[in-house]
C-alpha cells in the first residue's frame, strides 16, 4: 500500500512568488493534516480536513496561505506570496480515522524562500 | 494542553536497551501518550500509544506509572538504525486532532 506522498519534495523559490505542494493521502484516509517546522524550531501544526471540509484551520499563520482539498482526496496548500520566514519543510499526514492518533507522515517538502 | 518534557539528547551503543523518559505532569484524565520516531529527511512516524501501566509492540514498551505524570519508552537492544529524534506527545482521546511536538529526545546509536 502507498504512503503519505509529496510533491515537490523541494522547492526554491523567491520572495513574493508562489507556490503550491501537493499532498496525496493514502487511499481511504478521509483525515488530513498539514504540519511545518521552520528555521529548526519544532513540528507545528496547520490544519486538519475531514474529507474535503476544514475541520480545525487553528495553525495556519496567515492569509498568504491556502489549503484545498476539493473532492476530498489530494490536498494543496498555496502560499502567495511567499516570505522568507516561510522557508522550512511542510509535512502531510493522513489517517482512517477522526479520532485515530496515529497519523502517518509524508517525507515532506522543503521550502526555499530567497 | 499538557506540556511535555524529556532530554534533549541520549548516546547508547548497539545492542543496547534505551530508556527515554517523558514528564507531562498536567496530563489530564482523557489524555493519552503517544510517541513518534523520525529518522532524517522523513516525516514523523508512531511509535506507540498508551493510557496506563505497560504497552507492548514489535518496535517498542511504553510504561507509565499509575500517577501518568511521566512515560518510558523503551527501545530493545537498539541498532544504528534505531538512531532518530522520538518524540513524546499528549494528546485528548476526543476532541482536536493536531499533534503538538516538543524538542524531541536525538537519540545517537554507536556502533
Amino acid at each position: 500500500e502507498a504512503g503519505v506522498t509529496q510533491f515537490p519534495s523541494h522547492s526554491v523559490i523567491e520572495k513574493g512568488q508562489t507556490v503550491t505542494l501537493r499532498c496525496d493521502p493514502i487511499s481511504g484516509h478521509d483525515n488530513l493534516y498539514w504540519y511545518r517546522r521552520v528555521m529548526g524550531k519544532e513540528i507545528k501544526f496547520l490544519l486538519h480536513f475531514v474529507k474535503e471540509s476544514k475541520q480545525d484551520e487553528s495553525g495556519m499563520p496567515n492569509n498568504r496561505f491556502l489549503a484545498e482539498r476539493t473532492g476530498g482526496t489530494y490536498s494543496t496548500l498555496k502560499v502567495q506570496p511567499a516570505e522568507l520566514e516561510d522557508s522550512g519543510v511542510y509535512f502531510c499526514a493522513s489517517s482512517q480515522e477522526t479520532r485515530s492518533r496515529e497519523q502517518f507522515f509524508g517525507p515532506g517538502t522543503r521550502l526555499t524562500v530567497l | 494542553l499538557a506540556k511535555t518534557t524529556q532530554p534533549i539528547s541520549m548516546d547508547s551503543y548497539e545492542g543496547q536497551e534505551v530508556n527515554i523518559t517523558c514528564s507531562h505532569n498536567n496530563i489530564a484524565t482523557n489524555d493519552y501518550i503517544t510517541w513518534y520516531q523520525q529518522f532524517p529527511s522523513q516525516g514523523p512516524r508512531f511509535i506507540i500509544q498508551g493510557y496506563k501501566t505497560k504497552v507492548t509492540n514489535e518496535v517498542a514498551s511504553l510504561f507509565i506509572p499509575a500517577d501518568r505524570k511521566s512515560s518510558t519508552l523503551s527501545l530493545p537492544r537498539v541498532s544504528l538504525s534505531d538512531t532518530a529524534v522520538y518524540y513524546c506527545l499528549v494528546m485528548m482521546d476526543t476532541g482536536r486532532r493536531a499533534l503538538t511536538f516538543g524538542s524531541g529526545t536525538r537519540l545517537q546509536v554507536q556502533p
